[in-house]
């Protein structure tokens, strides 16, 4: 079946550090992709998507590239600043058939001043 | 603000009890998701709801049931309550179907079971 591999945490930076947290799926044909983050004691939320082979999204300085040849969708931010302490999920949908969103088990991100 | 809302936001009840969660979801959306997210599990995909009817399915167990109504709000059933089912469960929304457009989240309710 889906599913999505992500990079184990949890990760630990100073701020203004670059970020990298690596994500790989496994799934039939060309799904959406997304990155979702979810702060202390709320829901969800968008970051950023991409729904086709080369897409990049990006969003609050965050930025991710749908790479099909090597089935990943890496998140990367130049310079991470505490706000940025979270965690980070990131999924895939299938076009079609389920339209479930299925998520990586999560990856938290901790900034230190 | 998604625009999905979710109450109660905690619940906190005993084993062998029943509860219900309900979400509504964003203006315009049809689609309804529910999720469960526990530290051992992660964000564990329960069900859908498409304009009233059931779509898919996940891992759900059989003493757990849910609805979509015709308003197209949605209501999640907990029975028999055991420990393990204590996590925090996520309502999300979508415009329709396709995989194209994100699920919206409401900030989810902590059920613990005592």
């Amino acid at each position: 079946g889906d599913s999505v591999t992500q990079m184990e945490g949890p990760v630990t930076l100073s701020e203004e550090a670059f970020l990298t947290i690596n994500c790989t799926y496994t799934a039939t044909g060309y799904p959406s992709l997304f990155w979702y983050v979810q702060y202390p004691g709320e829901g969800l939320q968008l970051l950023l998507k991409a729904t086709k082979a080369d897409d990049k999204g990006s969003n609050k300085g965050f930025e991710a590239t749908y790479r099909k040849e090597t089935t990943s969708f890496h998140l990367e931010k130049g310079s991470v600043q505490v706000s940025d302490s979270a965690v980070y999920f990131c999924a895939l949908r299938r076009i079609q058939g389920a339209q479930k969103l299925v998520f990586g088990q999560g990856t938290r991100l901790t900034i230190n001043p | 603000d998604s625009g999905v809302t979710q109450t109660p936001k905690h619940l906190i009840t005993a084993t062998g009890q029943r509860v219900t969660l309900r979400c509504s979801p964003r203006s315009g959306d049809l689609s309804v998701y529910w999720y469960q997210q526990s530290l051992d599990q992660g964000l564990q995909f329960l069900i859908q709801y498409y304009n009233g009817e059931e779509r898919a399915k996940g891992n759900i167990l059989e003493r757990f049931s849910a609805q979509q109504f015709p308003d197209l709000h949605s209501e999640l059933n907990l029975s028999s309550l055991e420990l393990g089912d204590s996590a925090l469960y996520f309502c999300a929304s979508s415009v329709g179907q396709g995989g194209n457009s994100p699920l919206h989240f409401g900030n989810g309710t902590r059920l613990t079971v005592t």
